[in-house]
């Protein structure tokens, strides 16, 4: 069974850095391109960023462009998102996925299964 | 950015009845579509891709149609356990977007 699942959110002040990890298990998270995808709580989703499966390519929206990186240990089949300069905006569940595809070439065509069970970061002073 | 536009927003429906929920991307997407159902306190469960591809083991009242801008979820025999909220998202580019949810409620 995949299984995917988030650590490290929690509650910080603006201005500062958080760094989300996501425990990959069940599957070859090498072969695989992965997602961070946010959710504030009973509002939408909304893609934050994609690696693919060598970590050649990564893709951001732009509300965390320059702010925010993606990055992968496949030995460690771990998934990771470093948050820096965080906002009160980017208060939000943020699911680890996985992308269906294997050795995805463009992450642009993907989308996401499964997803991890979330965790939580909130930014406020 | 492609916008996905998602309507109804809501909808409350009795067991039995036909659902439909539309979802229009602001510029052409091919077939670049998938439809997800989120439970209350759950992750997002995908039911379907490339805009009419069923998930294997998704049961067969769900179905998807459409092509470029104008798709389509239906169900064609709502059940109990279809409750939840449903998002529509374009895997046709850089931001990948999602629509912004169906609520289905069961009356």
């Amino acid at each position: 069974e995949v299984l995917l699942v988030e650590s490290g959110g929690g509650l910080v002040q603006p201005g500062r850095s958080l760094r989300l990890s996501c425990a990959a298990s069940g599957f070859t998270f090498a072969d695989y391109a992965m997602h961070w995808v946010r959710q504030v709580p009973g509002r939408g989703l909304e893609w934050v960023s994609g690696i693919n499966w060598n970590s050649d390519h990564t893709e951001y929206a732009d509300s965390v462009k320059g702010r925010f990186t993606i990055s992968r240990d496949n030995a460690k089949s771990s998934l990771y998102l470093q948050m820096n300069s965080l906002r009160p905006d980017d208060t939000a569940l943020y699911y680890c996925a996985k992308s269906p595809t294997i050795f995805a070439v463009n992450i642009g065509r993907d989308w996401f299964d499964p997803w991890g069970q979330g965790t939580l970061v909130t930014v406020s002073s | 950015d492609i916008q996905m536009t998602q309507s109804p927003s809501s909808l409350s429906a009795s067991v039995g009845d036909r659902v439909t929920i539309t979802c229009r991307a602001s510029q052409s997407i091919s077939s670049y579509l998938i439809w997800y159902q989120q439970k209350p306190g759950r992750a997002p469960k995908f039911l379907i891709y490339d805009a009419t591809s069923l998930r294997s083991g998704a049961p067969s009242r769900f179905s998807g149609s459409g092509y470029g801008t104008d798709f389509t979820l239906t169900i064609s025999s709502l059940q109990p356990e279809d409750f939840g909220t449903y998002y529509c998202q374009q895997s046709y580019s850089i931001p990948l977007t999602f629509g912004g949810g169906t609520k289905v409620e069961i009356k």
